[in-house]
């Protein structure tokens, strides 16, 4: 149980460009998912909340209108990167956390972004 | 908001020793501390936390320890294999976010 689906894993695209990436929990329902960036050899850094129904709430430094959080559902929250640039280039990964006291969060497997 | 430190960032044992990695964390508000296994270009897979009601909690070669007072909880592997072989990060809780660490590049020697 507790499986959080993430797609595409990998995409390429050009610059100037926008890119969706999808975060669905399968057998859960959440009304909370988290968005992470990692870049090459470092941590996963927390960029925003994702809010069932409502606006997401952004970490400093990360730009609302660049990186726009659409959580329509309590199964799935999107991930858009508009306006990509190289140095968007990173490991995006969402994660959700099961209800009913289970501390634990589940990630997704990820999407690795390569911007051209 | 918490920060949290992690050292050492790498660490290479002999097959069959221990490890441990350490952690400390700044916001005393936090009240959940996971520790996840990375291997390169897959997602973090969590391998045990712990409450901030208990002291240590183990399970089989792992277990992790955590100070309240200090502020600081560890990671500690027993008769370490060739597959414990990735990047560890620790995490620390409040209010439902997630910080983690800078991570432990852990590697096995043979």
């Amino acid at each position: 149980g507790a499986v959080v689906s993430q797609h595409p894993s990998r995409v390429i695209c050009k610059s100037g460009t926008s890119v969706k990436i999808e975060c669905r929990s399968l057998d859960f329902q959440a009304t909370t998912m988290f968005w992470y960036r990692q870049f090459p050899k470092q941590s996963l850094m927390l960029m925003a909340t994702s809010n069932e129904g409502s606006k997401a709430t952004y970490e400093q430094g990360v730009e609302k209108d660049k990186f726009l959080i659409n959580h329509a559902s309590l199964t799935l929250s999107t991930l858009t990167v508009t306006s990509a640039h190289p140095e968007d280039s990173s490991f995006y990964i969402c994660s959700a956390r099961p209800p009913q006291g289970n501390y634990g969060y589940t990630f997704g497997s990820g999407t690795r972004l390569t911007v051209v | 908001g918490e920060n949290v430190e992690q050292h050492p960032s790498t660490l290479s044992v002999q097959e069959g020793d221990s490890a441990v990695i350490k952690c400390t964390y700044s916001d005393s508000a936090s009240n959940y501390f996971p520790w996840y296994k990375q291997e390169l270009g897959k997602r973090p897979q969590l391998i045990i936390d712990i409450r901030s009601n208990v002291g240590e909690k183990k399970d089989q070669r792992i277990a992790v320890t955590l100070n309240k007072t200090a502020k600081h909880f560890s990671l500690h592997i027993t008769e370490t294999q060739p597959e414990d072989s990735a990047v560890y990060f620790c995490a620390a809780s409040w209010n439902e976010k997630l910080t983690f660490g800078t991570g432990t590049r852990l590697t096995i020697i043979p």
